[in-house]
């Protein structure tokens, strides 16, 4: 079954990038037919979600992020990764990856899901 | 942006015992709505897309009604694993939105 890991550094500097990786296995993300997404969850509070990239490149993100947000794909090592710029302390989160459903169901609906999910990683923006 | 507004934020239930979740849209999602179930220190599960489909190897005991903006996910007869928080999700296919409910917490009464 796909699994998939985050990987970055934890603490992050005001004004600096967040970058951070998701490694896929147990799937290819180069077979298509999902997208590999980035959703965050600032600490004790919902969800949000980021932006997703499907595996020739293509990329769609959150307009409240768009400006500072970079989300890339490298399918040779079966990872996709998210680099935030101009980071802020209201960035500190915790970061997830998912893979990402959109397309039409058996049911012939439209439908989208994020599953499975990375276990997640903290990132806190502090000097 | 829609928004998505869950209720109450949290529910106190005793095992064996039915809770009924309720979300809502601050505008028409259609059926374009899923529920996500996440416990402490874990990564969100998804439960139901479709507003009523349940995902592979989801309990019968969890289901989902609801079209337009309101919503609702009802567990039958709560297990102790049950306890957790739940998320509604909607989502649109253009442009692209996805946004989440701030969760209920169903507790143990």
């Amino acid at each position: 079954q796909v699994q998939l890991q985050e990987s970055g550094p934890g603490l992050v500097k005001p004004s600096q990038t967040l970058s951070l990786t998701c490694t896929v296995s147990g799937g290819s993300i180069s077979s298509g037919g999902y997208y590999w997404g980035w959703i965050r969850q600032h600490p004790g509070k919902g969800l949000e979600w980021i932006g997703y990239i499907y595996y020739t490149g293509s990329t769609y993100y959150n307009p409240s992020l768009k400006s500072r947000l970079t989300i890339s794909v490298d399918t040779s090592k079966n990872q996709f990764s998210l680099k935030l710029s101009s980071v802020t302390a209201a960035d500190t989160a915790v970061y997830f990856c998912a893979r990402l459903f959109r397309g039409y169901d058996t049911s012939g609906y439209y439908s989208s899901w994020f599953d499975p999910w990375g276990q997640g990683t903290l990132v806190t923006v502090s000097s | 942006e829609i928004v998505m507004t869950q209720s109450p934020a949290t529910l106190s239930v005793s095992p064996g015992e039915r809770a009924t979740l309720s979300c809502r849209a601050s505008q028409s999602v259609s059926s374009n709505l899923g529920w996500y179930q996440q416990k402490p220190g874990q990564a969100p599960r998804l439960l139901i897309y479709g507003a009523s489909t349940r995902a592979t190897g989801i309990p019968a005991r969890f289901s989902g009604s609801g079209s337009g903006t309101e919503f609702t996910l009802t567990i039958s007869s709560l297990q102790s694993e049950d306890f957790a928080v739940y998320y509604c999700q909607q989502y649109n296919n253009w442009p692209p939105s996805y946004s989440f409910g701030q969760g209920t917490k169903l507790e143990i009464k």
